[in-house]
């Protein structure tokens, strides 16, 4: 099946400063979603994304299909953006995750 | 737009017992519904696929005498796990889609369940 893979792992940044999420999978998709996971385990919808770019405030995401890679921007991080960041993608099998990078915004 | 809830949000239980969660899309027509395990920090990994008025398809390894699912109607999808043991203690998943199975998915809040 395909597979997803995100780095870093783990991420930890001072409160202000800007990152690069970036998620590679294996196969053509015909969706790729970025989700936040919060402390509470809710899974917050950030872009339905499957290819080009999309911003949403101090969030931005881009898709590169042909290069099966997406990269999720986090500008002027803040503390209420620590989480856990997953990408999502559907191919011919239902949507699969990668494992997460576990961001900690420190003030 | 695009609301998906769960209920209960947490339940424990006795070991034997069994167990009903919920799972609505409050605003939409739900075509397809998922069921998604996840561990304490670990990724999702998904149980079931169900349409509505249909059979649900379960994931390799899931028993699906164990973990009942009914796809009632186009916004309620239940998961009832049967004789629940210790091992059965995780947090549940739904999510909801409205179109194609490559639209975007939308995600309840989750359901914590600890087995005693």
């Amino acid at each position: 099946g395909i597979q997803v893979e995100q780095s870093p792992p783990d991420l930890i940044l001072q409160e202000g400063a800007n990152s690069t999420l970036r998620c590679n999978f294996s196969d053509s998709v015909n969706n790729l979603q970025w989700f936040h996971q919060n402390p509470w385990g809710q899974l917050i919808n950030l872009f339905y994304i499957p290819s080009g770019t999309k911003q949403n405030g101090r969030l931005s995401a881009t898709t590169v299909a042909t290069e099966r890679y997406s990269l999720l921007y986090i500008s002027s991080s803040q503390t209420t953006d620590s989480g856990v960041y997953f990408c999502a993608v559907v191919g011919n099998t239902p949507l699969v995750f990668g494992k997460g990078t576990r961001l900690s915004v420190i003030a | 737009g695009a609301v998906v809830s769960q209920h209960p949000s947490w339940v424990i239980c006795k070991s034997g017992t069994s167990v009903k969660i919920e799972c609505r899309s409050l605003d939409f027509q739900a075509t397809t519904m998922f069921w998604y395990r996840q561990f304490p920090k670990q990724s999702l990994m998904l149980m079931a696929t169900s349409n509505e008025g249909s059979k649900a398809t379960y994931e390799q390894g899931v028993e699906k005498d164990k973990f009942l699912i009914n796809h009632a109607s186009l916004t309620l999808s239940t998961l009832t796990v049967t004789s629940a043991h210790p091992e059965d203690s995780s947090f549940y998943i739904c999510s909801a889609t409205q179109g194609t199975s490559g639209g975007a998915q939308y995600f309840g809040p989750g359901t914590r369940l600890t087995v005693l």
